[in-house]
Order: structure tokens, then C-alpha cells, then sequence
């Protein structure tokens, strides 16, 4: 079964802390996503990987940034973390044209 | 541009009766995928069913099924013999053509009583 771990669970963070949100994933797949979850407005993606040290925006990728130095692990960055990115945090990954497999997400509060 | 539509933020149904989620899309592909994903309170999300564009047959899995219908561009989750635990939120999703990105709609929370 694929595995996709995020760090955390939940998160309290204050505003204008740099927040490193990490996701891991143990199946050897290319691509891996970030999304956030919003009452009311479904899953947005923010970023998305198809390979090492490649990136690319997704819908909502302002405030945000990402890293991929290994294949298994994908970082999502809040360079200076605002009360409007508090939300749910979900990780993904997939390879070819599989389902996306989902991290238990991570939940993120900004006071 | 591509999106996926599902009006029932929610939705009861009594446990052992069937229960339609409804999702529709919109694309000008040809080529696309749709799924469907559970999201229990815990927070995972969790992969239930997959159409593709081009299959004949509806699909199923287990107690799943997907009513696609593509000159309507619906693509409704069919859940038979409702459990307590299909508690959850429920959301459709479309893969666009030459992409491995998914389209979310807004998600159906559907509650089962007993």
C-alpha cells in the first residue's frame, strides 16, 4: 500500500513565522501535490511536482513555496505565515495515471 | 476552463438505502478522468472510484458505482446498502487530459442514521 506521511497533524504557528510543512512518500512516485482545504471551496492546489527539483504554481501558489531535493519528499513553505493560511493541508502523490494517494493532511492555525 | 460542480452540500439518507452524490463537470476535453474520494472526520482522503472518459462501462467497486452519463458531463456516485461509517465528506474530482492534476468540486457531506 502507498504511504504518504506528513510531519504533522496540526500546527500552531504565529503570524510571520516561516512554517516548513514536510510530506513523505515511500512508493518511488514522480509527481507529488499540495493542496489546502476550505469549508466551501473543495480542495485548491497550491504546488505540484512532477520530479526532482522541479516545481510548478498551482491555483493558489501566492505566500507559498516549495522544495524537492529527494524524490520521496516534497516541503511546502509559508515564508511569512498569515491568519489567512490557516487551514488543512493535504499532501498527494501519483504516479502515471494511478489515483492520487492522499497524506492524513496537516491542520494549521496562525494566531 | 475545466471545473467540477457538486450542489448538495448535504445530505441524509437511512442506513441500509441507496443515495446519489451528484458531480458535474466541465471540460472541452476529450480525454479526462473523474473520480471520486471519501473524507471521513479524521481527515484523510481516500480514493473510492475512477472513469475514464473513453470507458463504455460505468464503474464499480463494491457497494460503488459511478453513473456517468458524458453528454450530460455527470458523473454521479451511486452508494448502495448506506452504512453508519459511509459518514464522511465526498468529492468529485477530474483529472484534465495530458496532466496529472485534479479538479475538485466543493464536496457533499452525507450523514447515514440509523
Amino acid at each position: 500500500d502507498v504511504k504518504v506521511t506528513q510531519s504533522s497533524r496540526y500546527l500552531v504557528k504565529r503570524t510571520g513565522e516561516k512554517v516548513f510543512l514536510e510530506c513523505v512518500q515511500d512508493m518511488d512516485h514522480e509527481n507529488m501535490f499540495w493542496y489546502r482545504q476550505d469549508p466551501g471551496l473543495g480542495l485548491r492546489l497550491i504546488y505540484f511536482s512532477y520530479d526532482v527539483k522541479m516545481k510548478e504554481k498551482g491555483d493558489i501558489p501566492e505566500g507559498y513555496s516549495v522544495s524537492r531535493e529527494k524524490k520521496e519528499r516534497f516541503s511546502l513553505i509559508l515564508e511569512s505565515a498569515s491568519t489567512n493560511q490557516t487551514s488543512m493541508y493535504l499532501c498527494a502523490s501519483s504516479q502515471g495515471n494511478q489515483p492520487q494517494h492522499f497524506g492524513d493532511g496537516t491542520r494549521l492555525s496562525i494566531l | 476552463a475545466q471545473k467540477i460542480t457538486q450542489t448538495q452540500p448535504g445530505m441524509f439518507v437511512q442506513e441500509k438505502e441507496a443515495v446519489t452524490l451528484d458531480c458535474t463537470y466541465d471540460t472541452s476535453d476529450q480525454s479526462y478522468g473523474l473520480f471520486w474520494y471519501k473524507q471521513p472526520s479524521s481527515g484523510e482522503m481516500i480514493f473510492l472510484i475512477y472513469q475514464g472518459s473513453y470507458d463504455e462501462q460505468n464503474a464499480t467497486e463494491g457497494r460503488y458505482s459511478l453513473n456517468f452519463q458524458k453528454a450530460r458531463k455527470s458523473a454521479n456516485l451511486v452508494i448502495s446498502a448506506s452504512q453508519l461509517g459511509d459518514s464522511a465528506m465526498y468529492f468529485c474530482a477530474m483529472r484534465e487530459a495530458n496532466t496529472d492534476k485534479l479538479i475538485f468540486g466543493t464536496g457533499t457531506r452525507l450523514q447515514v442514521f440509523p
